[in-house]
C-alpha cells in the first residue's frame, strides 16, 4: 500500500537559514512525486515535481529511490515562504491522477 | 490558467440537513476529486471521477456520494449532515490520460454542521 510520511508537523527556521523539509513515501509500483503548498488565504497549488527536476522559489527536492524520500529544501528561507507544505505521490503513468497526501509541515520563517 | 471553482466559500448546515457542494472547472479535464482538509490530518480523498458518469470510492467515502452528470461539473453530497462533517473540502482536477501531470485545486469550502 502506499503511504507518504511527513514526520514534522511544524517547522520554524529564522530568515536565512536552510529548511528541509522531510517526506518519506513507501510504494511498491513507480512513483511520481510531487510538493504542493498552501500559502495563508490561497488555494493549493503544486510547487515542485521530481520528473521536472527544477528549482522552484529556490527550492529543490531529489528523489532518493533507495531511502524512499523526496526531501524538499532550500538554502536560504524566506518570510514570504511561511505557508503549508505536503509531500504527494501518484503511480506514475496513472492516468487516474490519483494524488496521495501526507499530512503536511507547517514552515513559519521568522524574520 | 486553469481554473477550479467551488460554489461556496462558507456553509453552516444543521444536523441532518442534505448538503450540496458544487465544483466546476474550465478546462476540459477528465479527472475530478473531492478531498476534506483537517489539521494534522492532511488531505484525504472522499471520492474521484474520472469521466462522465464514473466515480470512485476514495478512502473515507462513509456519509458521502458524488455527482458528475457533466465532464466540467462534480458535486459532493453529504445525504445527512454530521458534526464530525465539519471540514475544509477541496475541489481539485487534472488532465487524465497519458498527459495527466498536475492537479488544480479550488479555494475550498469550510463547512460547519451545528
Amino acid at each position: 500500500a502506499q503511504r507518504v510520511t511527513q514526520p514534522e508537523k511544524l517547522l520554524s527556521v529564522f530568515k536565512g537559514a536552510p529548511v528541509e523539509l522531510k517526506c518519506n513515501y513507501s510504494y511498491s509500483g513507480s512513483p511520481e512525486l510531487f510538493w504542493y503548498v498552501q500559502y495563508s488565504r490561497q488555494r493549493l497549488q503544486l510547487l515542485l515535481r521530481h520528473i521536472s527536476r527544477e528549482s522552484i522559489k529556490g527550492f529543490t527536492a531529489d528523489l532518493n529511490k533507495g531511502e524512499t524520500s523526496f526531501h524538499l529544501k532550500k538554502p536560504f528561507a524566506q518570510e514570504e515562504d511561511s505557508a503549508m507544505y505536503y509531500c504527494a505521490l501518484k503511480n506514475r503513468g496513472s492516468t487516474l491522477g490519483r494524488l496521495y497526501f501526507g499530512r503536511g509541515t507547517q514552515l513559519t520563517v521568522w524574520p | 490558467d486553469v481554473k477550479v471553482t467551488q460554489s461556496s466559500r462558507y456553509l453552516v448546515k444543521r444536523t441532518g440537513e442534505k448538503v450540496f457542494l458544487e465544483c466546476v472547472q474550465d478546462m476540459d479535464h477528465e479527472n475530478m476529486f473531492w478531498y476534506r482538509q483537517d489539521p494534522g490530518l492532511g488531505l484525504r480523498l472522499i471520492y474521484f471521477s474520472y469521466d462522465v458518469k464514473m466515480k470512485e470510492k476514495g478512502d473515507i467515502p462513509e456519509g458521502y456520494s458524488v455527482s458528475r452528470e457533466k465532464k466540467e461539473r462534480f458535486s459532493l453530497i453529504l445525504e445527512s449532515a454530521s458534526t464530525n462533517q465539519t471540514s475544509m473540502y477541496l475541489c481539485a482536477s487534472s488532465i487524465g490520460g497519458a498527459r495527466d501531470t498536475e492537479a488544480f485545486f479550488g479555494q475550498g469550502t469550510r463547512l460547519t454542521v451545528v
